[in-house]
C-alpha cells in the first residue's frame, strides 16, 4: 500500500460546481499535512495546510479525519483558474523518518 | 524574493554526460532538498540536507551525489548519466527539517539520450 493515496482523476467540473477531492494515507503517527497545487509544467506550491481542526481560505477547506486516516480538500464555485493538479503531502511520521511524503496528485479540469 | 533557483532550467546529456544542478535558496533555511518527478509517480526524495553540513539519502538516491556548499546552496550530481535520470528534478527548501511547508524551485527539465 503507497503511504500516501491519491485519486488520479481527472476531475471534470464546470465552472461555479463544488469538488472535493480525498487523500488517505498509511502512518497513524503523521503530524504534518498539507495540500499543494502544480499546475502544468510548474514547481508544486503550498495551497494550504491541514489542521485537526480543519481550515478555510476562500473557497478552499481542508479537513483531517485521523481516525480514518485521511484528508480532504474542498473548493467550492469552482474558476477556470483552479485548473491544475492537488498533490497530498504527509511527513512521514516515527523516529528517525521525519520527511514529506507527496501524493502522485489529482487532476482538476475546470470548463466554462 | 527569489526563494528557490535553480539552474539550468533545461538540460539535454547524451549517456555516460556528468552534469551539475545547482540550487541556492535565500530564505536561511536550514534543510534543503532534491526530488525528481516522473509522470504517475508524484515526487521521489533523492537526497537531502537537514541542516547545512549534513547529507543523507532519500528514497531514489542511486546515480546521483549532492553538496551542501554553504547554508544557501545545495547541488546535485549526476557522474554518469543514464535514460532512467531522463525527469524533472526539483530542489526545495524548509525552515526545518522534515515536518515544516516546503518551498520549490522552478525545476530542472533534464533529458538523457
Amino acid at each position: 500500500r503507497k503511504e500516501v493515496e491519491q485519486d488520479p482523476g481527472p476531475f471534470n467540473v464546470p465552472e461555479g460546481a463544488t469538488v472535493a477531492f480525498n487523500c488517505t494515507y498509511s502512518n497513524s503517527a503523521s503530524q504534518s499535512f498539507f495540500w499543494y497545487r502544480q499546475d502544468c509544467r510548474k514547481e508544486p506550491k503550498l495551497l494550504m495546510s491541514v489542521y485537526s481542526s480543519g481550515n478555510e481560505d476562500g473557497r478552499f477547506t481542508a479537513q483531517l479525519n485521523r481516525a480514518s486516516q485521511y484528508i480532504s480538500l474542498l473548493i467550492r464555485d469552482s474558476k477556470l483558474s483552479d485548473s491544475a493538479t492537488y498533490l497530498c503531502v504527509v511527513n512521514s511520521g516515527g523516529d528517525s523518518s521525519y520527511k514529506l511524503i507527496f501524493g502522485s496528485g489529482t487532476r482538476l479540469l475546470v470548463r466554462p | 524574493n527569489a526563494g528557490v533557483t535553480q539552474t539550468p532550467k533545461f538540460q539535454v546529456l547524451k549517456t555516460g554526460q556528468s552534469m551539475t544542478l545547482q540550487c541556492a535558496q535565500d530564505m536561511n533555511h536550514n534543510s534543503m532538498y532534491w526530488y525528481r518527478q516522473d509522470p504517475g509517480m508524484g515526487l521521489r526524495l533523492i537526497y537531502y540536507s537537514a541542516s547545512e553540513g549534513t547529507t543523507d539519502k532519500g528514497e531514489v538516491p542511486n546515480g546521483y551525489n549532492v553538496s551542501r556548499l554553504n547554508k544557501r546552496e545545495f547541488s546535485l550530481r549526476l557522474e554518469s548519466a543514464a535514460p532512467s535520470q531522463t525527469s524533472v528534478y526539483f530542489c526545495a527548501s524548509s525552515e526545518i527539517w522534515g515536518r515544516d511547508i516546503q518551498y520549490f524551485g522552478a525545476g530542472t527539465r533534464l533529458s538523457v539520450l
